[in-house]
């Protein structure tokens, strides 16, 4: 398996352009996870989807951002306008099921600069 | 809600030494516990978990963690480090009556193994 895919993998952009990151999980892996990574706040879970569907999206920083799921084997975060504080490293995860006990495995990241 | 705080956010150690991150974590909930490792430009890959069962877990690349409930600690450690051990740590939970797998992670110890 190739694992989670993530593109693209680096993004620079101006502020106020908009940004689409895309997440392909694990194939039968029901669970989706989007994650941002900052030095300031460490990593943070922004979304949740389960079987498609959002389950908890209060990570989500404001209405700038938006993600959507419209199948089991991609799902995409759109940040618009984008501003420089949302300069990170957005991590999309899978797993098998819901539960603790399930890993989640995490794909490379998309390293995204909003200059 | 959970928190869960590692305590340095640096460690140096020499080569072969032993090492032990240390990791607390608040929670009104029991939990399950975890530890992921991040190299240099990768996602998050699980080193270990604690579920249930024997407080002393042992994980990949000769990593363990011992659960200590009393303490509400889980820290890692490894008998003798090698330099391709250096990388990012992170410290992670998810509640037992979480339906999902919502993981909160603690701010991250980075290993730094000298020759």
């Amino acid at each position: 398996d190739a694992g989670v895919i993530q593109s693209p993998r680096h993004e620079v952009t101006e502020m106020g352009q908009e940004v689409t990151l895309r997440c392909k999980p694990i194939s039968g892996h029901n669970s989706l996870f989007w994650y941002r990574q900052t030095m300031m706040r460490g990593l943070e879970l922004l979304i949740y989807f389960n079987n498609n569907v959002p389950i908890d999206d209060s990570g989500m920083p404001e209405d700038r951002f938006s993600a959507k799921m419209p199948n089991a084997s991609f799902s995409t975060l759109k940040i618009q306008p984008s501003e420089p504080r949302d300069s990170a490293v957005y991590f999309c995860a899978s797993s098998f099921g819901a539960g603790g006990a399930y890993e989640q495995y995490f794909g490379p990241g998309t390293r995204l600069t909003v200059t | 809600a959970q928190s869960v705080t590692q305590l340095d956010s640096q460690v140096p150690v020499f080569e072969e030494a032993p090492v032990e991150l240390r990791c607390n974590y608040s929670s009104s909930v029991s939990v399950y516990l975890f530890w992921y490792v991040q190299y240099p430009n990768q996602g998050l890959q699980l080193l270990l978990k604690y579920l249930s069962g024997s407080t002393l877990v042992k994980g990949i690349n000769g990593f363990e963690a011992e659960f200590n409930k009393s303490q509400t600690s889980f820290h890692l450690r490894k008998p003798s480090v090698h330099i391709s051990d250096t990388a990012e740590y992170f410290c992670a939970v998810i509640p037992f009556n979480n339906a999902g797998n919502m993981l909160t992670f603690g701010g991250g110890t980075r290993l730094m193994v000298k020759p």
